[in-house]
């Protein structure tokens, strides 16, 4: 079976701290993705990494892919009450589409 | 350049009637794909069209189809509509979308309830 598992589920962080949220998925891939979604809004990409080793960072976010291990992970540096979001990773495993994992939502306590 | 747009935004609807919601993708992208988003399953891809060809399907009943107009706009229909519908239905498009490296573009989505 196609999965794709994130944790935290939920993150309350203080600003100013640093943490980071995991992606684990079940089969082969170098495609993976991340996308942030604020309330009521829709998603926005904000990464695209498609080999083992790939890193990418935009402002406080980086992220990065492991695709012997099946992980990837986006660290947040600093925390800033903007960054209040639910993020998502998914996979393309080669099936034309994507598959999403459940979602973060994180909370930037001041 | 214009992004991905939906309409409507919301829809309420009762149990038994159909609906249809519509996607503009961005200018020159001729690849729409559909996921519905819930709070229970998360996000689930419905289907994919590309040059109003079906290219991909998820696991959805016959009562959700879709299709693709020469203009790349796309529709999705749900006829006979259950409780559990309920749902925030987004649009993604891209330029070749299928097996490729590209990133998705999604639209602010329809939020259908039904009651």
């Amino acid at each position: 079976e196609l999965k794709v598992e994130q944790n935290p589920l939920f993150l309350s962080m203080q600003e100013g701290k640093n943490y980071t949220i995991y992606c684990n998925y079940s089969t082969t891939s170098d495609r993976l993705y991340w996308y942030r979604q604020d309330p009521g809004k829709s998603l926005e990409s904000l990464f695209v990494l498609l080999s083992n080793g790939a890193v990418k960072q935009e402002g406080r976010l980086m992220a990065s892919l492991d695709t012997k291990a099946r992980l990837s992970t986006l660290h947040i540096t600093a925390a800033v009450h903007d960054l209040s979001a639910t993020y998502f990773c998914a996979v393309n495993f080669g099936n034309e589409k994507l598959t999403f994992g459940t979602g973060t939502r994180l909370t930037i306590i001041p | 350049k214009a992004g991905v747009t939906q309409t409507p935004r919301y829809l309420i609807k009762t149990r038994g009637q159909q609906v249809t919601l519509s996607c503009s993708p961005i200018s020159g992208h001729r690849s729409v794909s559909w996921y519905q988003q819930t709070p229970g399953q998360g996000l689930q891809f419905l289907f994919e069209y590309f040059s109003e060809t079906q290219r991909n399907k998820g696991n959805f009943p016959g009562r959700f189809s879709g299709r693709q107009f020469s203009n790349s706009r796309s529709e999705m229909n749900v006829s006979t509509l259950e409780l559990g519908d309920s749902a925030l239905y987004l649009c993604a498009s891209s330029s070749q979308g299928g097996d490729t490296n590209e990133k998705l573009f999604f639209g602010s989505g329809t939020q259908l309830s039904v009651l």
